[in-house]
């Protein structure tokens, strides 16, 4: 199902260094999200933008930033990359027309490993 | 404030045997509650999800699920287990009360593996 598509699927930085990860979607989708995944803890929220205007941060939004170019697009940064930013990333989105408990479509996810 | 409990992080079955994945939540408003499933390399699949309706609800796979509110658990299970199966699974929880669907809390994980 390529509806979320993330660039890149793997990165290898290092300390210091600024990273963009990309997010696009052609579900049309208002919602879009951020989350990291570390192992035993599941996927928590970094940031959620309910659309272009409406930018929110999540539970570990400390060192992102994040930029929602269009509806379709929605880019994680990292202005100085450290060691334990070191994770999967998942971008997803979401349609609230659809009602209470709507599900979220995740992306395939981003491996990003700082040195 | 809501939170997921996965009782187990790793559950091993043999192909053909039942699958129990057990999971606890606590909200404090009326929850929805989800099961995602995510195979290596791959994205999160939603298997099933619980929004009020039916406490007993069906999803893919042959995969099912119970929500119990008295016990706040809402437990997957699968009748017989298939090497496919194998995979991480993960309970989430959604605050019905508030913004639904924005807030999502995922339990830890729960990794299933399946031997021939």
């Amino acid at each position: 199902d390529a509806d979320v598509t993330q660039t890149p699927r793997n990165r290898i930085t290092k300390t210091g260094k600024r990273i963009m990860l990309e997010c696009s979607q052609t579900k049309g989708h208002d919602r879009m999200y951020w989350y990291r995944q570390d192992p035993g803890l599941g996927l928590r929220l970094i940031y959620y933008s309910f659309d272009v205007k409406d930018i929110n941060k999540g539970e570990i939004s400390d060192g992102y930033s994040v930029s929602r170019q269009a509806q379709a697009k929605f880019s994680l940064s990292l202005e100085s990359a450290i060691p334990n930013q070191t994770a999967l990333y998942f971008c997803a989105t979401s349609d609230p027309s659809q009602g209470a408990g709507h599900e979220q479509f995740f992306g395939p996810g981003t491996r990003l490993t700082v040195l | 404030a809501q939170s997921v409990t996965q009782l187990d992080s790793h559950v091993s079955v043999s192909e053909g045997t039942p699958v129990l994945l057990r999971c606890n939540y606590s909200s404090s408003y009326s929850p929805s509650l989800f099961w995602y499933v995510q195979h290596p390399n791959k994205g999160l699949q939603l298997l099933l999800k619980y929004t009020s309706a039916a406490t007993l609800v069906k999803g893919i796979n042959g995969f099912e699920a119970e929500f119990k509110k008295s016990e706040t658990s809402f437990h997957l299970t699968k009748p017989s287990a298939h090497m496919s199966d194998a995979a991480e699974y993960f309970c989430v929880v959604s605050d019905r009360g508030r913004n639904a669907g924005n807030m999502l809390t995922f339990g830890g994980g729960t990794r299933l593996m399946v031997k021939p």
